[in-house]
């Protein structure tokens, strides 16, 4: 079965310093992957999505990036992070051909910056 | 510009009464549509879908309605537990080489026992 692991589930980090959140789904291949976050208060916002190794769209000019180095790899990056990253950050991913089933998210990692 | 709105930040049901939460979308476009469940500190899980060539789709107590010339979307949850209490999503999307799903704010679902 298709598994999602997402880590750290918590960071307390300060202005100014790097971040990176790991992603990985076991049990397919060739997933679509994206990273959403949730602001407080605030709906689920889609960042990034990836079709493909190497292959990353940004939905949201702002201060993260994101790469996915392997098939079934995704990560959430910042050189710099600001108090306003702050949130609860969602791993997930999809089938194209399951779309009725939406996506399958991990359990997600709660930012603060401090 | 948010394409997907829930516009009930919060909602209180009785045990056993009906919920009904709503969702009202912008982008005509939009002809596949989901509901997600999400508690505290968890990643959200797939309730329900429809998509844009039914009005309706049931699975036991979760029913959702699609009103496509208003752009309104609805769930039902009959009977309603105190384990529904949580936060519901809706989320729409449109064909295209890849879809991606455009989420509401959220609706807080709080069952009074």
């Amino acid at each position: 079965s298709q598994t999602i692991h997402q880590w750290p589930a918590t960071l307390v980090q300060p202005v100014g310093s790097p971040l990176s959140l790991e992603c990985t789904v076991e049990g397919t291949s060739n997933p679509n992957l994206y990273w959403y976050r949730q602001a407080a208060g605030r709906g689920l916002q889609l960042l990034f999505y990836s079709v493909g190794i190497g292959q990353i769209s940004s939905e949201v000019p702002q201060n993260l990036s994101a790469s996915r180095p392997q098939d079934r790899q995704f990560i959430l990056s910042s050189k710099k992070l600001l108090l306003s990253d702050s949130g609860f950050y969602l791993c997930a991913w999809s089938v194209q051909r399951y779309r009725a089933y939406g996506y399958t998210f991990g359990s997600g990692t709660r930012l603060t910056v401090v | 510009d948010q394409q997907v709105k829930q516009n009930s930040p919060s909602l209180s049901v009785q045990e056993g009464r009906i919920s009904i939460l709503n969702c009202d979308y912008t982008n005509s476009m939009f002809d596949y549509f989901l509901w997600y469940k999400k508690y505290p500190a968890e990643g959200p899980t797939f309730l329900i879908s429809i998509s844009s060539i039914k009005d309706k789709n049931e699975d036991g107590r979760f029913t959702v309605f699609l009103n496509k010339s208003a752009k309104h979307l609805s769930l039902h949850i009959v009977p309603s537990q105190p384990g529904d209490s949580a936060v519901y999503f809706c989320a729409a999307s449109r064909t295209s080489g890849t879809y991606k799903y455009i989420f509401g704010t959220g609706t807080r679902l709080k069952v009074l026992a």
